[in-house]
């Protein structure tokens, strides 16, 4: 299948510094990627759809002005955490959406290993 | 709108036995459903999808998942557990569209463990 990796694999920051977290297709090209968060044993929640050459959308509840999604290229994805505080300390998942089928009509998201951010 | 509903947070079963984990959705669309596994620490891995061909889909490391549309599941199986499997487990919907989809709606996840 296809290759999301991130970097890096888990950070720790001071509380009020910016954090940036890449995420690259590896063998493929991705013009949709998805940002999640998740907290300790809990499930992924989406965060943003990430497009290609256009701003980023966020979902309801996400501030878009602390989470910084770029989409700068077909296999580069980020997200930058700005002011980061204690309360943003959680897992980070991406993942590349993949069409499929002859219109397609299907997809498979593939997720990066995730980037674990504590912030201090 | 969609929802997952993955039933059992926790499942534990002994080496060798069978093993059901749960999924019901709700979706205003045919949709498509998927299985992920993670392990600690790590992001997610697919282990199978429903994309309307056949009901009964198999996937990677022995398991596979039927789709029932009257009964709206998704149960995911594997016949004979094995140690490697203890890891948590999410079920996911995506709605159908001709244009493809957006971001995939998991349920809470159920953690798996094996006992010996």
């Amino acid at each position: 299948g296809a290759v999301v990796s991130q970097h890096p694999s888990w950070v720790i920051c001071k509380s009020g510094t910016s954090v940036k977290i890449e995420c690259r297709s590896l063998d493929f090209q991705a013009t949709t990627m998805f940002w999640y968060r998740q907290f300790p044993k809990q499930s992924l929640m989406l965060m943003a759809t990430s497009n290609e050459g256009s701003k980023a959308t966020y979902e309801q509840g996400v501030e878009k002005d602390k989470f910084l999604i770029n989409h700068a290229s077909l296999t580069l994805s980020t997200l930058t955490v700005t002011s980061a505080h204690p309360e943003d300390s959680s897992f980070y998942i991406c993942s590349a959406r993949v069409r499929e089928g002859l219109a397609g009509e299907q997809e498979t998201q593939y997720f990066g290993p995730g980037t674990r951010l504590l912030v201090l | 709108a969609q929802s997952v509903t993955q039933l059992g947070s926790h499942v534990s079963v002994s080496e060798g036995a069978l093993v059901l984990l749960r999924c019901n959705y709700s979706s205003s669309v045919p949709p498509y459903l998927f299985w992920y596994v993670q392990y600690p620490n790590q992001g997610l891995q697919l282990l199978l999808k429903y994309t309307s061909a056949a009901t009964l889909v198999k996937g990677i490391n022995g398991f596979e998942a039927e789709f029932k549309k009257s009964e709206t599941s998704f149960h995911l199986t594997k016949p004979s557990a094995h140690m490697s499997d203890a890891a948590e487990y999410f079920c996911a919907v995506s709605p159908y569209s001709g244009g493809g989809a957006d971001g995939l709606t998991f349920g809470k996840g159920t953690h798996l463990i094996i006992q010996p």
